[in-house]
């Protein structure tokens, strides 16, 4: 069974600009969480989608933005680069209901300049 | 507001010595809580949850809502229990878990 796959790996931006990653979940998954992870304040919770929907937001800002889709396969994007956006985002997939046990992708590594 | 606190950034032990990596949650409700580990070069996984009150590679955890501890045990430890150990708490139905800042075990020969 394929786990999560987070794409790109890695990516460079510049401030200002944009940037949108994706994440397929675990097969048969239907909530997809994102983290940001930086050295800083550690594993930080974005948002959740269930079912194309948001179903929890963390304390981000708007520029931190997020969609489902139908296959469960999730994007989430960060408009208006900032240096401290600079971290490791990680995409985790669950069942959905029940047991809230997440699997989560290897990430993916943003660096803004 | 939920939060978790893990005190130690480095634990370091000898090999077959215990090891405790500590836990404290602030939460007014029920918890559910969990240890996710993360070896060198892997990805974030899933320990344990206190819910399955079980054992995994050794390791053991129990909640103590009187002291809001969950501590994770282990009586002997290996070389290959080295790594970043993170204590998370959910306290909804959805998956948003609060992580803590996590605990680096070293295991030392």
């Amino acid at each position: 069974k394929a786990g999560v796959t987070q794409t790109p790996r890695y990516l460079i931006k510049t401030r200002g600009q944009q940037v949108t990653l994706s994440c397929s979940p675990i097969s048969g998954h239907r909530s997809v969480s994102w983290y940001q992870q930086t050295p800083g304040q550690g594993l930080q919770f974005l948002f959740e989608y269930f079912s194309e929907t948001q179903r929890n937001k963390g304390n981000f800002p708007g520029r931190f933005s997020g969609r489902q889709f139908s296959n469960s396969r999730s994007e989430m994007n960060v408009s208006t680069l900032e240096l401290g956006d600079s971290a490791l985002y990680l995409c985790a997939s669950s069942p959905g209901s029940g047991a809230n046990v997440l699997t989560f992708g290897a990430g993916s590594r943003l660096t803004v300049l | 507001a939920q939060r978790v606190t893990q005190p130690e950034k480095l634990l370091s032990v000898f090999k077959g010595a215990p090891v405790e990596l500590k836990c404290n949650y602030s939460y007014s409700g029920s918890p559910e809580l969990f240890w996710y580990v993360q070896y060198s070069r892997q990805r974030l996984q899933l320990l344990l949850r206190h819910i399955s009150r079980e054992s995994i590679k050794g390791f053991t955890a129990d909640l103590n809502k009187g002291e809001t501890s969950f501590h994770l045990k282990k009586p002997f430890a290996q070389e290959e229990d080295s790594a970043m150990y993170y204590c998370a708490l959910n306290t909804g139905t959805a998956s948003k878990l609060t992580f803590g800042t996590g605990t680096r075990l070293q295991v030392t020969l």
